[in-house]
């Protein structure tokens, strides 16, 4: 079974920190993406990874950045927290487009920006 | 521009009636369509696809979808609900040559014992 792993399922910051989520998946998939999940709106997408340190924005990149210097891992950068990134935050992984493979999420980071 | 609909912010069956949780989707294209379940601080969990053939899809824990091309919807049902079905329900669609999956706002399924 594909494995996705979140380092932190609950985490409580402060306004202004910098905040690292890391994210590592063992099935060596090429496609890895960060959601923010808010009830009521669902998943939006932040960013999306398809190859080891190529981007793309996704529907709500402001405030954050990503890393993935390993195919394994993605990491996901608030660089300076507001309390507006109060949020439940999924990593997930699939392999490439071209065949409808589903999406596979680690458990979520809660993060809390005080 | 695609998008995915889940009209319904909550549905309440009884444990053993038939449960359906409804889902229709806007795209250009042929759709790759899919049910998530998640429960309570856990992420999505797959349940099934439709990618082409059959339109009934038959998926992990009972669930099933029909795919219906005309009305555009991509309905999740069980003939029989548990309890322990109680959880939060997404529908998500992505065509192909695309990176991105476009998530509905969910369902949240209560079985009532």
């Amino acid at each position: 079974d594909v494995k996705v792993t979140q380092s932190s399922r609950y985490l409580v910051k402060r306004t202004g920190e910098k905040v690292f989520l890391e994210c590592v998946q063992d099935m060596d998939h090429e496609n890895m993406f960060w959601y923010r999940q808010d009830p009521g709106l669902g998943l939006r997408l932040i960013y999306f990874s398809y190859d080891v340190k190529m981007k793309e924005k996704g529907d709500i990149p402001e405030g954050y950045s990503v890393s993935r210097e390993k195919k394994e891992r993605f990491s996901l950068i608030l660089e300076s927290a507001s309390t507006n990134q109060t949020s439940m935050y999924l990593c997930a992984s699939s392999t490439p487009t071209g065949g409808g493979q589903p999406q596979h999420f680690g458990d979520g980071t809660r993060l809390s920006i005080l | 521009a695609q998008s995915v609909a889940q009209p319904e912010d909550q549905v309440n069956v009884a444990e053993g009636n038939p449960l359906t949780v409804k889902c229709t989707y806007s795209v250009s294209g042929n759709p790759y369509l899919f049910w998530y379940v998640q429960y309570p601080n856990r992420g999505l969990q797959f349940l099934l696809k439709y990618i082409t053939g059959d339109n009934l899809v038959k998926g992990s824990y009972g669930f099933e979808a029909e795919f219906n091309k005309s009305q555009t919807s991509f309905h999740l049902k069980k003939p029989s609900a548990l309890v322990s079905d109680s959880a939060l329900y997404f529908c998500a669609v992505k065509t192909s040559g695309t990176y991105k999956y476009i998530f509905g706002t969910g369902t949240r399924l209560k079985v009532l014992a």
